[in-house]
Formats: C-alpha cells, sequence, structure tokens
C-alpha cells in the first residue's frame, strides 16, 4: 500500500492565479514523479527528481515548476494558470533500489480547473 | 526504445463474461519489468502487479491472471467472470531495470455492464 498523499485533491481557479500542488510521500522514496493526464487518456510525464534538490523535465512540456528541498516533499507550482492547464495531475514515487522493481506508486491526484 | 502498445482503445462486456486486455512491449533490455495498473472514475492509479522479465510463471490473484509471453513480447490481463467494479482504464507500463525510463501503455477503457 502506497503512502503518498496530494492536496488539494479538487480545485477551481481563476485564470493568471498562481496555484501550488502539495504533494508527499512517507516511504522514503528517492525517485518522484508528476504526470498530467486528461480523464481517461494517456499520462504524460511533466517533471520528475532523483531526490533533493534534482529536478528533470519531463517527455511533455509544461509551464509548471518543480522543487524538491526534502526528500518527502515534491510541489508543483503554475505561476499564471490558463484554462489550457485544466486536467488531473498525478503525483508518484519510487524506490530506486533494485527489490522494488522500480514500481512507481501514485497519490489520489490533483483534479485542477482553471476558469 | 521502450514502447508498450495496448491496441485495444475500448472495451465493453456484459457482467459475469471473461475479459483479455492485451499488452504488447518493445525493448532492447534483457532485464526489464511490466506492470499493470488499473484506474478507476475516482482517478487514481492503483497498482497490480510487476513481472520481471526472468519470471515467464503466469499469475493469478483472485478473478484476475496474467499471461506474459516473452516469445511475443506480451503481457496480457484477464480479469474472469467480470463485474461492474472492474470497469476502470487500465494501463501495461514497462521499466527498465537498472535504468530510469518507465513507459506507460495509453491505456484500455474497459465498461462492465449490468
Amino acid at each position: 500500500e502506497a503512502d503518498i498523499y496530494q492536496t488539494p485533491r479538487y480545485l477551481v481557479i481563476g485564470t493568471g492565479k498562481k496555484i501550488t500542488l502539495e504533494c508527499s510521500q512517507t516511504m522514503g522514496h528517492d525517485k518522484m514523479y508528476w504526470y498530467q493526464q486528461d480523464p481517461g487518456m494517456e499520462l504524460h510525464l511533466i517533471h520528475y527528481s532523483y531526490g533533493v534538490n534534482s529536478t528533470e523535465k519531463g517527455d511533455l512540456s509544461s509551464e509548471s515548476t518543480v522543487s524538491r528541498i526534502r526528500t518527502e516533499h515534491f510541489p508543483l507550482t503554475l505561476e499564471s494558470a490558463r484554462p489550457s492547464h485544466t486536467s488531473q495531475y498525478l503525483c508518484a514515487s519510487s524506490d530506486l533500489g533494485s527489490t522494488s522493481g522500480n514500481t512507481i506508486y501514485f497519490g489520489e491526484g490533483s483534479w485542477l480547473t482553471v476558469v | 526504445a521502450q514502447k508498450v502498445t495496448q491496441a485495444q482503445t475500448e472495451i465493453s462486456v456484459v457482467e459475469k463474461e471473461d475479459v483479455t486486455l492485451d499488452c504488447v512491449y518493445e525493448t532492447r533490455d534483457t532485464t526489464y519489468y511490466l506492470f499493470w495498473y488499473k484506474q478507476p472514475p475516482s482517478g487514481e492509479l492503483v497498482f497490480l502487479i510487476r513481472r520481471n522479465s526472468f519470471d515467464e510463471q503466469n499469475e493469478i490473484s483472485g478473478r484476475y491472471s496474467w499471461n506474459f509471453q516473452k516469445s511475443t513480447s506480451s503481457f496480457n490481463f484477464t480479469i474472469t467472470a467480470s463485474q461492474v467494479v472492474d470497469s476502470a482504464v487500465y494501463f501495461c507500463a514497462l521499466s527498465e531495470a537498472y535504468g530510469q525510463n518507465f513507459v506507460f501503455g495509453p491505456g484500455t477503457r474497459l465498461s462492465v455492464l449490468p
């Protein structure tokens, strides 16, 4: 059972607002991820981190930014939200150790609507 | 390059029918992992199973079973006696054993009708 938490779960905000999606995991996993997904559609990796002070851009270009100051915490920030940012954002983590087989565990997701 | 194909975009079955979700993968690695995830309407991705490339034994867990065949690069998922609660999008995924790549398939939407 994965222990990875995202807040808020649902958010409706106005265009131009700044928003931070929080993500925390209690498993001590080194690697963390942010995926963007429209309902039931493909998963798009937008950011990932190998550990503290490590952040990398994913396969899909995103206007969001991330930070990794603590192992357990990987927040995602949009400085100026637009309607095109409306989507579900999924945070995930994995253990880089081989015994886990790189299994990725997901949070419950944050549904963002920009009006 | 790694790739995962789920040719079935959507499947509809009637409750109690058996259904198989197909997954075909491509990789040059000799050591890798295969996964299945379930995404119900609530949106969370739930990890179902992980298989090591060296272990081709089929696995059964309740009504779920998985058939891993390296000869055809397939890792198919069968639900026996389907139930309405099985309705979800199912994703197959592939990971390098020692690298950092983790690739998801496009997903198959399963609808189980009462």
